[in-house]
């Protein structure tokens, strides 16, 4: 059972660089989420997706963006790379819109800007 | 707004000690709260979880119960184990439609358990 797939495991970015963090997920789940994990501050929500076409800001969206053009698949983007954005970024999936059932992680991936 | 709070860490036991991890939270309605682990290099996992007031979740002998009179959802074991060692988060997620299942979390408690 792959379950949610994130890539890639490291990356080091430069400033002002981009680029997409890539998550997929093989259970049909309609809500997927982005985390971002700082030491010592738990995890914090990025965008969330309710289906496919459908995002919305979380609690920290500002210097990102996500798409959701399939169930499977919720990219999210780095446009102009800030050292604030280091961090470990997990992405998650749920099929219960209602908090009862609990959200399916990936492995995450570890960012570094410098 | 919803927020959780867990009692400061790390925490260190030796094995076969009793463990508690604290757990508050402030939220508007009847949250579901969940405890998540984190296993070094891997994403979370659920531990166990609790939908409504005075049930108990329980897996892999750890235990919690879900207080609404004191807001909170403190975890515990009886006698933990090296393998215990991780990072453990409580969490909670607003009830009903309009929530989408967001999680609200704590920041996380790192346990550690030596032989």
């Amino acid at each position: 059972n792959a379950g949610v797939t994130q890539t890639p495991k490291f990356r080091i970015l430069k400033i002002g660089q981009s680029m997409t963090l890539q998550c997929t997920q093989d259970m049909n789940h309609n809500y997927m989420y982005w985390y971002r994990q700082d030491p010592g501050m738990g995890l914090k929500l990025i965008y969330y997706s309710v289906g496919a076409g459908i995002t919305d800001k979380g609690e920290v969206p500002n210097g990102y963006n996500v798409s959701r053009s399939t169930t499977e698949d919720f990219p999210l983007r780095l446009e102009l790379a800030a050292p604030s954005q280091t961090s470990v970024y997990f992405c998650a999936s749920s099929y219960d819109d209602r908090g009862n059932q609990p959200q399916h992680f990936g492995d995450g991936t570890r960012l570094s800007i410098l | 707004g919803n927020s959780v709070t867990q009692m400061e860490g790390p925490v260190t036991l030796s094995e076969e000690a009793f463990l508690t991890i604290n757990c508050t939270y402030t939220a508007t309605g009847y949250p579901s709260l969940f405890w998540y682990v984190q296993y070094p290099g891997e994403g979370l996992q659920l531990l166990l979880k609790a939908t409504k007031a005075d049930d108990k979740g329980s897996n892999k002998g750890f235990e919690a119960t879900y207080r609404k009179e004191t807001t909170s959802f403190h975890l515990e074991k009886g006698s933990v184990q090296v393998s215990d060692s991780a990072v453990y988060f409580c969490a909670l997620s607003d009830a009903g439609g309009t929530s989408y299942g967001k999680l609200t979390f704590g920041q996380g408690t790192i346990l550690t358990v030596h032989p």
